[in-house]
């Protein structure tokens, strides 16, 4: 069973466009969260969330905002994306302060 | 405030130990190290909370000096296996977040 789960894995759009990504975990954790990865493989946090609380990182655009449904489900939805969107979006999970676990990365590309 | 990691890279042959340094200017609450291996995602390999705890997990170990806000991770008779980017995270008391450092490019050759 797959831990953490995102979709899509590549995703391909063009500039202006919206967009959509999905993470669902079944780990039963009460934290999740939504890390970029630039090409330079820096890991930066953009989110947290968990039932009672959303830290947002002050540098994410307001472009950017996460939608959670529920506990196990936090999506990332993008608006007019452009060029320097493009990167790996990793969302994890975790149980309060300790471990996190990775889904396996969506890579946006936006031309 | 992001931590500085040390080194950058380090490559070493198959049996070799390294040593991979994380400090912070920022009184921390806990550091925890992760492995990234080329196309996959983050895996968690320990959490060191403040209190000088030094964590063992096979032949990787690492340390928290919280007086220096610094960290290290020992990898000893380095594997093939190993070969990777570490990262640490560091956490500070009143943050609910981890800031990753730029990461340690870690190859191991036969």
């Amino acid at each position: 069973d797959t831990a953490v789960s995102q979709t899509p894995k590549y995703l391909v759009t063009q500039m202006g466009n919206d967009k959509s990504i999905k993470c669902e975990q079944n780990l039963g954790h009460d934290t999740m969260y939504w890390y970029k990865q630039d090409s330079k493989k820096f890991l930066k946090i953009m989110f947290s969330y968990n039932n009672k609380e959303l830290i947002i990182n002050e540098t994410v655009p307001n472009r950017f905002s996460p939608k959670s449904p529920d506990k196990a489900h936090l999506n990332l939805h993008i608006n007019s994306l452009e060029l320097g969107d493009s990167a790996v979006y990793f969302c994890a999970s975790s149980q309060a302060h300790y471990e996190q676990y990775f889904g396996p990365g969506t890579r946006l590309t936006v031309t | 405030q992001q931590p500085v990691q040390s080194p950058q890279a380090v490559i070493l042959r198959e049996g070799e130990d390294a040593v991979i340094n994380c400090s912070s200017s920022k009184a921390l609450y806990s550091v925890h190290w992760y492995r990234q291996k080329h196309g996959e995602a983050p895996v968690f390999l320990m959490i060191l909370l403040k209190g000088g705890e030094q964590k063992g997990h096979d032949k990787i170990s690492a340390s928290f000096n919280e007086k220096k806000q610094q960290s290290s991770l020992y990898l000893t008779a380095s594997q093939l296996s190993y070969s990777g980017t570490y990262f640490c995270g560091t956490e500070r008391p009143s943050a609910r977040q981890l800031t990753f450092g730029s990461g340690t490019q870690l190859t191991v050759l036969p």
